[in-house]
């Protein structure tokens, strides 16, 4: 099993509304990531998990709370967002030194992709 | 500050192969990355290089690295419309958690 699974794979939401997008993989990665993508543009990275810790938040706005629950989880709750942080969130795991494995390639989900209005 | 730099499209005639170009700044870069991207979809990694390597092959796909020039390339052979995406060059430094993309060449491929 080499897939990272999103969840939902579209979302339209208010900007007074909560929600929050999932992320799932199942291949004992230790590390899992956070990526905005506007359209056109490169991912970004958002944040960094590694063994269930934030290890980088890159200066993201609070509206957006990391959450890792296990080792095969990632959250991403949303809060007062605006419609400039409309685009497609995808989620990426590698093995972040896992079995004393290095840290290699990073395997995507296919996004959510978020519409505020 | 490390940057990627690629071309943001290329146009090719199936059958044809096409070649898609890439720099990097940061010398340090241990890993190099080729990702696909199919619209609405996410990044699928089509294969990778350490740079103590030249050359990687895989199927269709050829990756040549110049180190001394920071210079990367993909080549795709026999290129078919399923071929049709984005592709992101990227490196990261020693296996850490931070990859830098570069803009993505838009590849469009003419039946």
């Amino acid at each position: 099993d080499t897939e990272v699974t999103q969840t939902p794979k579209h979302l339209v939401m208010g900007m007074t509304n909560k929600k929050s997008l999932k992320c799932e993989q199942h291949m004992g990665h230790r590390a899992m990531y956070w990526y905005k993508q506007k359209a056109k543009k490169p991912p970004e990275l958002m944040f960094v998990y590694s063994y269930e810790k934030l290890s980088i938040n890159e200066s993201v706005p609070s509206r957006f709370s990391p959450e890792c629950p296990n080792s095969s989880l990632l959250n991403l709750h949303l809060h007062a967002l605006q419609p400039e942080d409309s685009a497609l969130y995808l989620c990426a795991s590698s093995q972040g030194g896992a079995l004393g494995q290095t840290n290699t390639e990073a395997f995507f989900g296919q996004g959510t992709r978020l519409t505020v209005v | 500050g490390e940057d990627v730099e690629q071309s943001l499209f290329l146009s090719v005639r199936e059958g044809d192969s096409s070649v898609i170009n890439c720099t990097y700044t940061d010398s340090s870069s241990t890993y190099l990355y080729w990702y696909k991207q199919e619209p609405g979809a996410g990044l699928q990694l089509l294969t990778y290089i350490f740079s103590n390597m030249d050359m990687k092959q895989d199927q269709r796909l050829t990756v040549l690295l110049n180190k001394k020039d920071k210079h990367l390339s993909l080549r795709i052979a026999d290129t078919q419309t399923g071929d049709s995406a984005i592709y992101f060059c990227a490196e990261n430094d020693d296996g850490g958690f931070k990859t830098i993309f570069g803009a993505g060449t838009r590849l469009f491929v003419k039946a």
